[in-house]
């Protein structure tokens, strides 16, 4: 079956500007989640939503960040302005359910550039 | 709070020796403990689980409350070993069992 996709791959924008990652997740998973690992860093949690709901957005900084599911399957990501602390990677994930049984699945990751 | 610690960032064994990856947690539940795997050029995937208690690609993991580590071991290291090692945490005060992950080991394998 086709994994998670994202894009774009790499990305790369000046400090202040606006940039949007997309997500496609593996068909049927009922759970989305959005990671950012810095470099040298483990993958952090954004959001996660289960279908078009949010779950968990605590460590999502709203003041810049954003993040949607419209009708439960397809996610978009948005950084609105951009700072230089902001490069990283972007990682989208998916899985059937919320339990930790459910194994989570990644897509390539969104490499941002900030300069 | 949930923390998880990892602390080589990168461990070098030759082909054939024993291989340890550390991990140490700080969880007041009862936790889920995973070992996520990236490859050169792939996507992070799971390796195993220590519910599972099954062993991948040669690898196993044992879950130690007593000392709060879920250490990663293979008897005899190959090459195509190498990658970057995560482990990660997802308890039940986390809404959903999103994943806690550390910072990561990254194994060298040399022939």
């Amino acid at each position: 079956e086709a994994g998670v996709a994202q894009s774009p791959r790499y990305k790369i924008i000046e400090k202040r500007q606006s940039v949007a990652f997309w997500c496609n997740p593996i068909s049927g998973h009922a759970t989305l989640y959005w990671y950012q690992q810095i470099l040298g860093q483990g993958p952090k949690l954004l959001i996660q939503f289960q279908n078009n709901g949010v779950v968990d957005d605590s460590q999502l900084p709203k003041d810049r960040f954003s993040a949607e599911r419209l009708k439960g399957v397809d996610s978009t990501l948005k950084i609105q302005p951009a700072k230089l602390e902001d490069s990283a990677v972007y990682l989208c994930a998916s899985s059937l359910g919320t339990d930790y049984y459910n194994e989570q699945f990644f897509g390539p990751g969104t490499r941002l550039t900030v300069l | 709070a949930q923390r998880v610690t990892q602390p080589e960032k990168l461990l070098s064994v030759f082909k054939g020796a024993p291989v340890e990856l550390k991990c140490n947690y700080s969880y007041s539940g009862s936790p889920e403990l995973f070992w996520y795997v990236q490859y050169s050029r792939q996507r992070l995937q799971l390796l195993l689980r220590h519910i599972s208690r099954e062993s991948i690609k040669g690898f196993t993991a044992d879950l130690n409350k007593g000392e709060t580590s879920f250490h990663l071991k293979k008897p005899f290291a190959q090459e195509e070993d190498s990658a970057m090692y995560y482990c990660a945490l997802s308890g039940a005060s986390n809404s959903g069992y999103a994943l806690n992950f550390g910072k990561g080991t990254s194994l060298l394998v040399t022939p």
